[in-house]
């Protein structure tokens, strides 16, 4: 089944550790997403890839890194940076930048201690 | 920046009473999308609208698009108890931004 993988679905770090959040797709999809979710509010983009190598900074991307070196894979590194990283972390992939319907994977939820 | 709001935040029915979210944007959209996130789950597609004043339909779902292209409608007729969730919409202008959502709760 074609979808988008994200691991782990729940983590726990202790201030000033980075943590890096994993998401793979077997979709063959260009774009690829991070998005941060806090309770009762919207989706804030953090980073996004149009296209493999190529990554842009989304509205929130201060304290956060990516990489795309393979097109199936978009992974997310919260580094000591991030103020606030308790959050649930999406995932997700078009076909095309700005193309189509976004495909989310099931999601990671970060919790600081 | 550009911002898409949503309203209601909250809307609590009793089944088989209808329900509508709006959203509206800052700034003219290429386009919308309208996706649904069960509680604990994820956002999925419900639906995209491209054209100015375009109405769609899913079952009991209708979906509209402004004649300016700047705000959209969510319509469910005689809600279920499996509507329940959080509506969100999503505009496309240099990139995705996604409204504040709705979420609906629906009283059996």
């Amino acid at each position: 089944d074609g979808g988008i993988t994200q691991s782990p679905k729940y983590l726990f770090r202790k201030e000033g550790q980075n943590v890096t959040l994993s998401c793979e797709q077997n979709l063959n999809h260009d774009a690829m997403y991070w998005y941060r979710q806090d309770p009762g509010q919207g989706l804030r983009l953090i980073y996004y890839s149009q296209i493999v190598n190529d990554f842009q900074k989304g509205d929130i991307a201060e304290g956060y890194s990516v990489s795309r070196e393979k097109k199936e894979s978009f992974p997310l590194t919260v580094t000591s940076a991030q103020k606030n990283p308790t959050a649930f972390y999406l995932c997700a992939s078009s076909i095309a930048w700005g193309t189509g319907e976004l495909f989310f994977g099931e999601g990671s939820r970060l919790t600081v201690l | 920046g550009q911002q898409v709001m949503q309203i209601p935040q909250y809307q609590h029915v009793q089944e088989g009473e209808d329900f509508t979210t709006y959203c509206n944007s800052s700034t003219t959209l290429s386009n919308i999308q309208w996706y649904k996130q069960r509680p604990g789950g994820h956002p999925v597609f419900l639906i995209q609208l491209v054209k100015s004043g375009e109405v769609k339909k899913q079952k009991r779902l209708t979906f509209q698009f402004g004649e300016a292209k700047k705000n959209s409608s969510l319509h469910i007729t005689a809600t279920q108890t499996t509507d329940v969730g959080t509506y969100f919409c999503a505009g496309m202008g240099n990139q995705f931004y996604f409204g504040t959502g709705t979420s609906l709760t629906v009283i059996p």
